[in-house]
């Protein structure tokens, strides 16, 4: 899988939009951008996922360069409960056994 | 839906025993499931796909006679560490795919924490 860059580190005051930037320069036309999230002492956790077009569920948004080579993660009103680690990861293809694989992701702070 | 526990949530042991990691998907099907390691402030690492009645495939570097994968049946796996040491001292993470829906998402257990003494 191709490999993705995040700053290790954001913070955020409560109540406030968050943008998480993530890079991946040498994406593939056939990778799916994902991004989970895990809060302290847990498992990982779905957030959203896109291809090509941005993307909006009840959790975030995804903004997808149009070149693909870099995406946004937005929380559009952080809360103490977003505090969390949060990896972008690229997969292949959108069905399969592949393993996600993770990177070191960015820890993301909220100040209240 | 779609719910993945993992049984024990955390559990200590003596070093030269081993422990068995109980990873079952509540509400759907798995003909895969995934087994992850996490050392302190460190990301996640993938150490073997598990596969519903064959062999688990593991990554490199991690010892397939140490770490015993059994998936008998599509709605559990089992990580057993055998002769258990303080160095495998981590979090371990299972996760499994809905084999009955078409987007390949991962859900993931809320992990078990050893220690080993």
């Amino acid at each position: 899988d191709a490999k993705t860059t995040q700053p290790n580190s954001m913070e955020s005051n409560e109540e406030e939009p968050v943008h998480l930037p993530c890079n991946h320069s040498t994406i593939s036309g056939t990778d799916y951008i994902h991004w989970y999230r895990q809060l302290p002492s847990q498992g990982p956790e779905y957030v959203i996922h896109g291809l090509t077009s941005n993307v909006n569920n009840r959790m975030a948004s995804l903004a997808i360069a149009e070149d693909r080579k870099s995406s946004t993660l937005i929380l559009h009103r952080a809360t103490l409960r977003d505090a969390a680690v949060y990896y972008c990861i690229l997969r292949v293809g959108f069905s399969g056994n592949t393993p996600l694989v993770f990177g070191k992701g960015t820890r993301l702070s909220v100040i209240a | 839906g779609a719910v993945v526990s993992q049984h024990p949530s955390w559990v200590i042991c003596k070093s030269g025993t081993s422990v068995k990691i109980e990873c079952r998907s509540l509400d759907f099907q798995a003909t895969t499931m995934f087994w992850y390691r996490q050392f302190p402030k460190q990301s996640l690492m993938l150490m073997a796909t598990s596969n519903e009645g064959s062999k688990a495939t593991y990554e490199q570097g991690v010892e397939k006679d140490k770490f015993l994968i059994n998936h008998a049946s599509l709605t559990l796996s089992t990580l057993t560490v055998t002769s258990a040491h303080p160095e495998d001292s981590s979090f371990y993470i299972c996760s499994a795919r809905d084999s009955g829906r078409s987007y390949n998402e991962q859900f993931f257990g809320p992990g078990t924490r050893l220690t080993v003494l």
